[in-house]
């Protein structure tokens, strides 16, 4: 069976501090790979998503960045956090853009 | 553009009441139509989903309605029990994009 492990589930970093998250997917191969952020009482905005090795799609403009170094493993990074990105960050997995979406436990991020 | 709208944003009921939440979607071309149940500090999960070519779905006590002509799909839970109080999200595929796109969600409270 399928599982995703994102980790860690809570972070609180200091303004202007790097950050990574990681997510791996297990049990299936070629997933497309997402990275969401949900706000508190929020839905969920589409941050990044990716469809192979090495291809990353951004869909807002941010302080963040997104990278797939291997084909179930999805990376969320940013060089220096801002307040702004406080926030409940998942990542999931799909087998195409019209199929059900598998999301992780979150991180919770408190940038301070 | 992409656009799923979902109503209302809370909800609260009585402990075996019925509870109905409504989301409209942009596109006509869009075919697959998923709700989410999400737990505090959790990430969501699918509780049902339903494809453009059936118009109704039932899981026990969970079913969800889609009218393709008007382009709204609905969630109803019948004999609400004070597990159900969580976060409902539901979400629509789009046309050639590799994402679903979600509603804003509407925190459900069932009140024993």
């Amino acid at each position: 069976s399928q599982t995703i492990h994102q980790w860690p589930a809570t972070l609180v970093q200091p303004v202007g501090s790097p950050l990574s998250l990681e997510c791996t997917v297990e049990g299936t191969s070629n997933p497309n790979l997402y990275w969401y952020r949900q706000a508190a009482g929020r839905g969920l905005q589409l941050l990044f998503y990716s469809v192979g090795i090495g291809q990353i799609s951004s869909e807002v403009p941010q302080n963040l960045s997104a990278s797939r170094p291997q084909d179930r493993q999805f990376i969320l990074s940013s060089k220096k956090l801002l307040l702004s990105d406080s926030g409940f960050y998942l990542c999931a997995w799909s087998r195409g853009g019209d199929t059900e979406a598998f999301f992780g436990q979150g991180t919770r991020l408190t940038v301070v | 553009g992409e656009n799923v709208e979902q109503h209302p944003s809370t909800l609260s009921v009585q402990e075996g009441d019925s509870a109905v939440i409504k989301c409209t979607y942009s596109d006509s071309a869009s075919n697959y139509f998923p709700w989410y149940k999400q737990e505090l500090g959790k990430g969501p999960q699918l509780i049902i989903d339903i494809r453009s070519n059936v118009g109704e779905k039932k899981d026990q006590r969970i079913a969800v309605t889609l009218n393709k002509t008007a382009k709204h799909f609905s969630l109803h839970i019948t004999e609400t029990q004070p597990e159900d109080s969580a976060v409902y999200f539901c979400a629509a595929s789009f046309g050639g994009r590799r994402a679903l796109t979600f509603g804003s969600g509407t925190r459900l409270q069932v009140q024993p």
